[in-house]
């Protein structure tokens, strides 16, 4: 199976600091990567797909970048609001993996 | 707008069969674009992708998990159901249901039960 390791596991910033957080696929996936917002105690949501692609209803805040096996989440100008635990996921070959979270604090 | 809701037991003793439905309202499970799966997170950790069926009834299984699974669907309800066997400690987890997209994005999930092994 595809193996997603994200990095890092944990990050604190500042609203004035950008969040970037990678994640590496084992073998190249493409485009096929996807990034997930969970909050304490919800679902998880979807922010991005297919490494760049946005969905409706996320602020442009969030973004993606990457290909193959070397992606990129980004949150410009973070809020409290964004305190959340941030995962990718691989759809390029079953079974479909997710990488372990990043959780991220505002500080 | 679509919601998925999870239902069964929150307490399955160890070797037993841990058994979840979801029901699905404000769309037709028997729509063509979409399949249907379930997800797993174990307390305090990260997600797994189990296992997802499209409305006629093919599956797809995650072929590490240790416990036998089944996925079944049942249009006339718009519900769909997980079978996980022979479970143990190790299958405590947070279950979720989610409608994948047809390129397999999952963009609904369910708000998750939890579901203990013990004795």
């Amino acid at each position: 199976e595809i193996v997603l390791t994200q990095s890092p596991d944990f990050q604190s910033v500042t609203p004035k600091e950008k969040v970037t957080i990678t994640c590496r696929a084992s073998q190249s996936i493409g485009g096929s990567l996807h990034w997930y917002q969970q909050k304490p105690d919800q679902s998880p949501k979807l922010l991005i797909k297919f490494a760049s692609q946005s969905i409706s209803g996320v602020p442009s805040k969030f973004s993606g970048s990457g290909s193959g096996t070397d992606f990129t989440l980004t949150i410009n100008s973070p809020e409290t609001e964004d305190a959340a635990t941030y995962y990718c996921h691989q759809t390029s070959t079953l079974p479909w993996t997710f990488g372990q979270g990043t959780k991220v604090e505002i500080k | 707008q679509v919601q998925l809701q999870e239902s069964g037991p929150g307490l399955v003793k160890p070797s037993e069969t841990l058994s979840l439905t979801c029901s699905v309202s404000g769309g037709s499970i028997s729509s063509t674009d979409y399949y249907w799966g379930w997800i797993r997170q174990p307390p305090g950790k990260g997600l797994e992708w189990i296992g997802s069926i499209y409305y006629s009834g093919s599956t797809y299984y995650n072929p590490s998990l240790k416990s036998p699974v089944t996925i079944s669907v049942d249009t006339s309800k718009n519900q769909f159901s997980l079978k996980l066997s022979s479970v143990t400690a190790a299958d405590t987890a947070v279950y979720y249901c989610a409608r994948h997209s047809s390129t397999w994005t999952i963009d609904y999930w369910g708000q998750g039960a939890l579901v203990t092994v013990s004795s």
